[in-house]
């Protein structure tokens, strides 16, 4: 089992540059979402899906753009890249049960540093 | 919206030591749901556990136990006689029923010899 997988791994990006975070899942899962995590701050919610053609913005949107043009795959756009942008990303997807919410399925994580 | 703290920012036991880690949650919502994850040293995110509103029963997982009090909205975590593979960082987290997992700052456990 695949589960949730995420490329790159690592990235390291100069000031506006633009890159794409691929995010794809093999569980069929309807809800995908990105993250960030910085020192002291936990995850934070940037974008996520509840299915093919619907995204919604999270905590931190600004600065991403994302798509969900097939249920397996979650991209993450960096339009310009930025200083502030350096972080580790997480993708996350999860069964929209109704009223059981699943655990979320984490990729491994992309560490993007932006010079 | 939903909030998490972890108040604890880092924990440092020696080995045996039981250690409690502290989550209070904040949401307006009756259903919701409640997790805690693991993030060892080499970064990956490993599921605990998962707990809706409606189920306050304690659980108990070999060394691992919840203590989750609607009263005091919280969800904490005990990890009785402690090992050094448990060192990580933990962190709580809560979903409504929109499937937006919220996550606190998390706890970093030290476990020395």
């Amino acid at each position: 089992n695949a589960g949730v997988t995420q490329t790159p791994k690592f990235q390291v990006l100069k000031t506006g540059q633009s890159m794409t975070l691929q995010c794809a899942q093999d569980m069929n899962h309807e809800y995908m979402s990105w993250y960030r995590q910085d020192p002291g701050m936990g995850l934070r919610l940037i974008h996520y899906s509840v299915g093919a053609g619907i995204t919604d913005q999270g905590e931190v949107p600004n600065g991403y753009n994302v798509s969900r043009s097939t249920t397996e795959d979650f991209p993450l756009r960096l339009l310009s890249a930025a200083p502030s942008q350096t972080s580790v990303y997480f993708c996350a997807s999860s069964y929209l049960g109704g009223t059981m919410n699943t655990e979320a399925f984490f990729g491994q994580g992309t560490r993007l540093t932006v010079v | 919206a939903q909030k998490v703290t972890q108040a604890q920012t880092e924990i440092s036991v020696v080995e045996k030591e039981d250690v409690t880690l502290d989550c209070v949650y904040e949401t307006r919502d009756t259903t919701y749901y409640l997790f805690w994850y693991k993030q060892p040293p080499s970064g990956e995110l490993v599921f605990l556990i998962r707990r809706n509103s409606f189920d306050e029963q304690n659980e108990i997982s070999g060394r691992y136990s919840w203590n989750f009090q609607k009263s005091t909205s919280s969800f904490n975590f005990t990890i009785t006689a402690s090992q050094v593979v448990d060192s990580a960082v933990y962190f709580c987290a809560l979903s409504e029923a929109n499937n937006d997992m919220r996550f606190g700052a998390g706890t970093r456990l030290t476990v020395k010899p």
